[in-house]
């Protein structure tokens, strides 16, 4: 069954450093997210991407934040300057089309900033 | 802002029993989202609710929607130790777009032997 793939699993950075997330959508999806998960708390939108372009964005993706489709299969999500509150679990998710059809999720990167 | 309220957050059970966990939502959307996450692991979907009456059942676990009280439901039958999880119910915005799916808290379910 076609899933959704994340790398690395566990990130581990310092503060200020940049560091990248990738993410490879199910093949035939069209529609494209990343979440956060802060340790025991909830699952946050952060941004979904459609053609190219980011489609909507969260107040929680700022300018530290970008999300890119370099070629056809990865999707990445980039944060410039980490934080300690970017610590968190991150999850990509991708689905065919959007309103009606289910968002997959990926198995998450775990990133922490010291 | 979209607000999406689960309760209870926790809940400790037994094997054999029945319950239900509630999820209300501050939005008109139509559309309403039930996954499972074990500890340490991703969110699994369980179902996708799209109009008002909607219910959904798969094995134990039985969803169902209510736009018009924006109020879904993920009822359980005769728990099984199996279905400890962590239940989280989500919403889409209506703002047009890919929209991001909005999560409620999360129902962190025992169910003990």
């Amino acid at each position: 069954e076609p899933e959704v793939t994340q790398t690395p699993s566990h990130q581990v950075t310092q503060m200020g450093q940049e560091v990248i997330l990738r993410c490879v959508p199910i093949s035939n999806h069209l529609y494209f997210y990343w979440y956060r998960q802060i340790l025991g708390q909830k699952v946050e939108f952060l941004v979904s991407f459609y053609n190219n372009e980011i489609s909507e964005k969260s107040e929680i993706f700022d300018d530290q934040f970008s999300v890119e489709r370099p070629d056809g299969s990865n999707f990445t999500l980039k944060i410039r300057s980490t934080k300690l509150e970017d610590s968190a679990m991150y999850f990509c998710a991708s689905s065919i089309g959007p309103y009606t059809d289910t968002q997959y999720f990926g198995p998450g990167t775990r990133l922490t900033v010291l | 802002e979209l607000k999406v309220e689960q309760n209870p957050l926790f809940l400790s059970m037994q094997e054999g029993k029945n319950y239900t966990i509630y999820c209300n939502y501050s939005t008109t959307s139509d559309r309403l989202y039930w996954y499972r996450q074990d500890p340490g692991k991703s969110l699994e979907s369980l179902f996708v609710l799209l109009s008002n009456g909607a219910v959904k059942q798969e094995g134990r676990l039985m969803a169902s929607l209510d736009t018009k009280a924006r109020l879904s439901t993920l009822h359980i039958t005769a728990a099984v130790h199996d279905l400890s999880a962590t239940y989280f119910c989500a919403v889409e915005g209506d703002g047009g777009g890919a929209d991001g799916l909005t999560f409620g808290k999360g129902t962190h379910l025992i169910i003990q032997p």
